[in-house]
């Protein structure tokens, strides 16, 4: 079966301390994969969108990498403020010859001082 | 430039009410999707219309329903509610499909008694 899985579901860490968060996958044809930040009550918001294995991109503290089975969120000495559920989402191509995009559950992040 | 907007922000209503809620897509982009999100199921996808079109279709029953007008705004309608529709709401637009980045609006938070 299709589908994204994101560890842990929770994750404290103290300021400073840094770490990664883990999207794993299983999919046939890779299409994409996004990553978002969602702070309570709010919707997504757009962080970064990887499309190979081997690919990386870099956002002040956040870096995503890529393989061919999972990708990253590290996290570089992390402020209180990025506490947040950081949501990965897979596009690609699933049975049936269409495109779908599945968001996994989630991992809830705190940062304290 | 202007981010999704979703209208009602919050939203209380009674089973078998329905409720029609609205979303403006970022100027220039033509895609709109909408998602279902619950603290059991994660984010799920609901549909997603293009130029008036519903183009892609999740797995939700058919009182899930949408439309899009030619300025791109778009329509989410769930008729026949029922408890299990408790959710919040959120809408996202991208240029032309859902399968790039998507930008989502705040969501609407409905709350069926």
């Amino acid at each position: 079966e299709d589908q994204v899985t994101q560890s842990p579901e929770a994750l404290r860490l103290q300021e400073g301390e840094s770490s990664s968060l883990n999207c794993s996958y299983t999919v046939s044809g890779l299409r994409g994969l996004f990553w978002y930040r969602q702070d309570p009550g709010k919707g997504p918001e757009f962080l970064f969108t990887l499309y190979s294995a081997g690919e990386e991109k870099e956002k002040e503290r956040l870096k995503a990498t890529l393989t061919k089975k999972e990708s990253f969120l590290h996290i570089t000495a992390p402020k209180p403020e990025d506490s947040a559920t950081y949501l990965c989402a897979v596009q690609a191509l699933f049975s049936g010859g269409y495109n779908k995009l599945i968001f996994g559950a989630g991992t809830r992040l705190a940062v304290h001082p | 430039k202007a981010g999704v907007t979703q209208t009602p922000r919050y939203l209380i209503k009674t089973r078998g009410q329905q409720v029609t809620l609205s979303c403006s897509p970022i100027s220039g982009h033509r895609s709109v999707s909408w998602y279902q999100q619950t603290p059991g199921q994660g984010l799920q996808f609901l549909f997603e219309y293009f130029s008036e079109t519903q183009r892609n279709k999740g797995n939700f029953p058919g009182r899930f329903s949408g439309r899009q007008f030619s300025n791109s705004r778009s329509e989410m309608n769930v008729s026949t509610l029922e408890l299990g529709d408790s959710a919040l709401y959120l809408c996202a637009s991208s240029l032309v499909s859902y399968q790039e980045t998507q930008y989502f609006g705040p969501g609407t938070r409905l709350l069926v008694l």
